[in-house]
């Protein structure tokens, strides 16, 4: 079946640390997207690529990173710059142009 | 209007009601809307994705509008069930990808 993995599902951070959240499609989507969702608002854009070995900053790229080597892959880092990472973060792919987005089950972070 | 902006927030409907939401956004630029359904412990799924000033798509009993000149969306749910109880998600496309907070619906049986 064709879709996005994102691993792992819940993940915990000391502080000071950096983590890295996978997404990895097989859709063969050029486009790849990465958000935030913090309790009562809405997706917030952190990053997202078009294509491979380009990514552009969404509203939100303070305190991450990420990199986009391979189509099917586009992992974020989290690093110890975020000050406030406790999220739930949605990775998604799509074909581009008009067409809809595809989401991942997503990764839910924690700061120990 | 500068963002995407849904109402309302929230909405309880007794199963059988009919329901609609609203979805307002920026016109300048607009390339395409799109709404989703997401439901707990799922992922979002798309529902519709509309483009031209005046369409209407339908699935089943869930039914949308658009209109690009003035810049909102409406979306219908006919006879409402208990499994339409999920957040609906709105997002202009744009330069960028815009979402808006959401309606979450509830359905009572």
């Amino acid at each position: 079946d064709g879709g996005i993995t994102q691993s792992p599902k819940y993940l915990f951070r000391k502080e000071g640390q950096n983590v890295t959240l996978s997404c990895e499609q097989n859709l063969n989507h050029d486009a790849m997207y990465w958000y935030r969702q913090d309790p009562g608002q809405g997706l917030r854009l952190i990053y997202y690529s078009q294509i491979v070995n380009d990514f552009q900053k969404g509203d939100i790229a303070e305190g991450y990173s990420v990199s986009r080597e391979k189509k099917e892959s586009f992992p974020l880092t989290v690093t110890s710059a975020q000050k406030n990472p406790t999220a739930f973060y949605l990775c998604a792919s799509s074909i581009g142009g008009p067409q809809p987005q595809h989401f991942g089950d997503g990764t839910r972070l924690s700061i120990l | 209007i500068l963002n995407v902006e849904q109402s309302p927030q929230s909405l309880h409907v007794q199963e059988g009601d009919s329901t609609n939401f609203t979805c307002s956004f920026p016109s300048s630029n607009f390339y395409a809307l799109h709404w989703y359904r997401w439901e707990t412990a799922k992922s979002p799924e798309a529902l519709f994705v509309m483009t031209l000033n005046g369409d209407e798509k339908k699935k089943g009993r869930i039914s949308a509008t658009l209109n690009t000149k003035e810049g909102y969306s409406y979306l219908y749910i006919k006879g409402s069930q208990p499994e339409d109880s999920a957040t609906y998600l709105c997002a202009r496309r744009g330069q960028k990808v815009t979402f808006g907070t959401g309606t979450k619906l509830q359905v009572i049986p």
